[in-house]
This record gives C-alpha cells, sequence and structure tokens, in this order.
C-alpha cells in the first residue's frame, strides 16, 4: 500500500472549488503530521503552494493567493487541499508530501483539469 | 535573486556514472537543506536525496541508496549529487531544491538537469 494516495484526477467547473484529497496509509497518523502541497504545470518546476498541520500551524507559499488552502479530515486519515474560485491557470498536477521517518515521500500526484 | 541553477545532465549508458551540480546564488546558502528530486517521463515526482545545512545529515530514497550520494560545498555554494551504476529506471529530469528546515517545504526550486540512461 503506499504511504500517500491520490486520486488520479479531478475536473472541475471554473469558478467552483475543487477539493484534492491526501489519503495517508493506514498506521500514519494525519494529525500528527505535516502535509505539504505542490502544484506542477508541463515545462515548469514545481512550485511549492502550502504546508499544513493545523489551523494554528500553517503556512502559505510565498505569493500564493488565499484560493489555496489546506486542511485534513482526520476521520479519513486525509490531508485536503482546497481551491477556491477555479481559474484556468489552476489547471495542474499537484502532488501531497510528507516526511516518513528520514526520508520524504510524494504522493502519485493528482490531475486537476478546469473545463 | 534567488536561484538554483542545476547542470551536469546529459546522456549516459547503463552501469555508468554522472555528477549532477545545483549552484545557489541570492540567498544565505550554508542556511538551507537542498534535496533532489526527479520526475521520470510521463510520471509523478520523486524525491531522491536531501541533505542538511551544514552537511552532516544525509538521507536517500531507497530506490537510489547505495548508487547516489548528495554532498555540498558551502564555500562555493553548490550542491552535488554523484550518481553511479546508472540505469534505465534513472532516466529523469532532475531537480535540486531548497529548505529552511524546521519543517518548512521545499519553496524555491531549480529548471532541472536531464538524464537519459541509455545503451
Amino acid at each position: 500500500q503506499a504511504i500517500l494516495t491520490q486520486p488520479s484526477s479531478l475536473s472541475v467547473s471554473p469558478g467552483a472549488s475543487a477539493s484534492l484529497t491526501c489519503t495517508l496509509r493506514s498506521g500514519l497518523n494525519v494529525g500528527s503530521s505535516y502535509i505539504y502541497w505542490y502544484q506542477k504545470k508541463p515545462g515548469s518546476p514545481p512550485q511549492y503552494l502550502l504546508r499544513y498541520k493545523s489551523d494554528s500551524d500553517k503556512e502559505q507559499g510565498s505569493g500564493v493567493p488565499s484560493r489555496f488552502s489546506g486542511s485534513k479530515d482526520a476521520s479519513a486519515n486525509a490531508g485536503i487541499l482546497l481551491i477556491s474560485g477555479l481559474q484556468s491557470e489552476d489547471e495542474a498536477d499537484y502532488y501531497c508530501v510528507i516526511w516518513h521517518s528520514t526520508a520524504v515521500v510524494f504522493g502519485g500526484g493528482t490531475k486537476l483539469t478546469v473545463l | 535573486q534567488v536561484q538554483l541553477v542545476e547542470s551536469g545532465g546529459g546522456v549516459v549508458q547503463p552501469g555508468r556514472s554522472l555528477r549532477l551540480s545545483c549552484a545557489a546564488s541570492g540567498f544565505s546558502f550554508s542556511s538551507y537543506g537542498i534535496h533532489w528530486v526527479r520526475q521520470a517521463p510521463g510520471k509523478g515526482l520523486e524525491w531522491v536525496a536531501i541533505i542538511w545545512h551544514d552537511g552532516r545529515n544525509k538521507y536517500y530514497a531507497d530506490s537510489v541508496k547505495d548508487r547516489f550520494t548528495i554532498s555540498r560545498d558551502n564555500s562555493k555554494n553548490e550542491v552535488y549529487l554523484q550518481t553511479n551504476s546508472l540505469r534505465a529506471e534513472d532516466t529523469a529530469l532532475y531537480y535540486c531544491a531548497r529548505d529552511k528546515g524546521q519543517d518548512a517545504g521545499m519553496d524555491v526550486w531549480g529548471q532541472g538537469t536531464t538524464v537519459i540512461v541509455s545503451s
């Protein structure tokens, strides 16, 4: 079982909100984890979006709009990236990341289509 | 401005070696850890290795452990990734990214350097 599982794709209409999930493997606790989110567009390096542990412990990447926010669903053991007011420029691959012991782990990524 | 520039990629035969470099500018290099992250064609992002700001701690992905070695020279503002015993599955775009530690994210990335392992 993968450490981090993300839906492979998601399609959302412009102006709507998108909720991208990142489910931690059983045995890992989302509540104690920092979840990092990155955006990746073709031909460009990844961009750091934000870090989320709790509402009192979070960090927005430099220049990242407040439309991008993080949260958690403890019942699902999942981190969530919420993107509100979707724009065509938000179409990209999104990756969640955690530290697992001494290694960094990337989720498989979600391809977000805005249509 | 704050910048990371990778170099050293190329086409190499299986089993051979390459040394990738990551040159930093515009920030206090010795205060930051540096990661290497790669993306194989058509695949997702894969973390490769990290070296802490002072070089004392280094960690690797299982897929490259014992074949890749990360190092840094804080006097030159550079980080290196020595890649040995290269395999076809190491073919990827390799990025370096900085990390200020204390649970911070990888907030600045280079444009990447391409490694192609092929006979």
